[in-house]
């Protein structure tokens, strides 16, 4: 059965650090990974989709790696701002088993 | 596009009522989610559908049923309330690899 840890649960951080959160799954037969945003009280938000053959993809500020073989996945946030406080969730998709997701790492930057 | 709706946003029920959450997606996904979030618990999936007209169990399918009568609709539906179940919930469409989430439903039952 996957499972998703993410770590750090929570994450406090001064503006415009580069930062880094982690996801680590425990079985790499893996479709793609997916990062998510959360703000508090609203839904998911799709960030970064991550193919099994790709190992990594960038979105302005976000970069996000896959390491298949050893389960782990990084979302790095460069320059950090307050607006990017958030819950970020990775998920992960095994086939035609649902997403399975890890239960956030909770953003605090600090103005 | 609309993208994932929720229906309703909000909603109170007493111990022992009924209630249909509905959702709705306007990308013409076959795949389907419904999920309720408490908090230290992460996501946990209720039911799902691959296509209309199918439906499955997920994580925590007890006290819930669901139907996906149109391609469009996932509906919700609680038939007894119970306390155990106020949370918010999160319905999702996918295509072949980005799902898209709805904005929830935050459900109390008294």
């Amino acid at each position: 059965k996957q499972e998703v840890t993410q770590i750090p649960a929570a994450l406090s951080v001064p503006e415009g650090e580069n930062l880094v959160l982690n996801c680590s799954f425990t079985d790499s037969a893996i479709y793609n990974l997916q990062w998510f945003r959360q703000d508090p009280g609203k839904g998911l938000t799709s960030l970064l989709l991550i193919q099994s053959s790709q190992r990594e993809q960038t979105s302005g500020r976000l970069n996000a790696s896959l390491d298949k073989s050893s389960g782990r996945s990084t979302l790095y946030i460069a320059a950090s701002q307050p607006g990017d406080s958030a819950t970020y969730l990775c998920a992960v998709n095994s086939g035609n088993t649902p997403l399975v997701f890890g239960k956030g790492t909770r953003l605090s930057v600090i103005a | 596009n609309a993208g994932v709706t929720q229906t309703p946003k909000f909603r109170v029920l007493k111990t022992g009522q009924s209630m249909t959450l509905l959702c709705a997606q306007d990308m013409n996904h076959e795949y389907m989610y419904w999920y309720r979030q408490d908090p230290g618990m992460g996501l946990r999936l209720i039911h799902y559908s691959v296509g209309e007209g199918t439906t499955a169990k997920g994580e925590v399918p007890d006290g819930y049923n669901v139907s996906r009568l149109k391609k469009q609709n996932f509906l919700l539906g609680l038939e007894s309330a119970a306390p155990s179940q106020t949370s918010v919930y999160f319905c999702a469409s996918r295509d072949r690899g980005r799902k898209f989430f709805g904005p929830g439903t935050r459900l109390t039952v008294l």
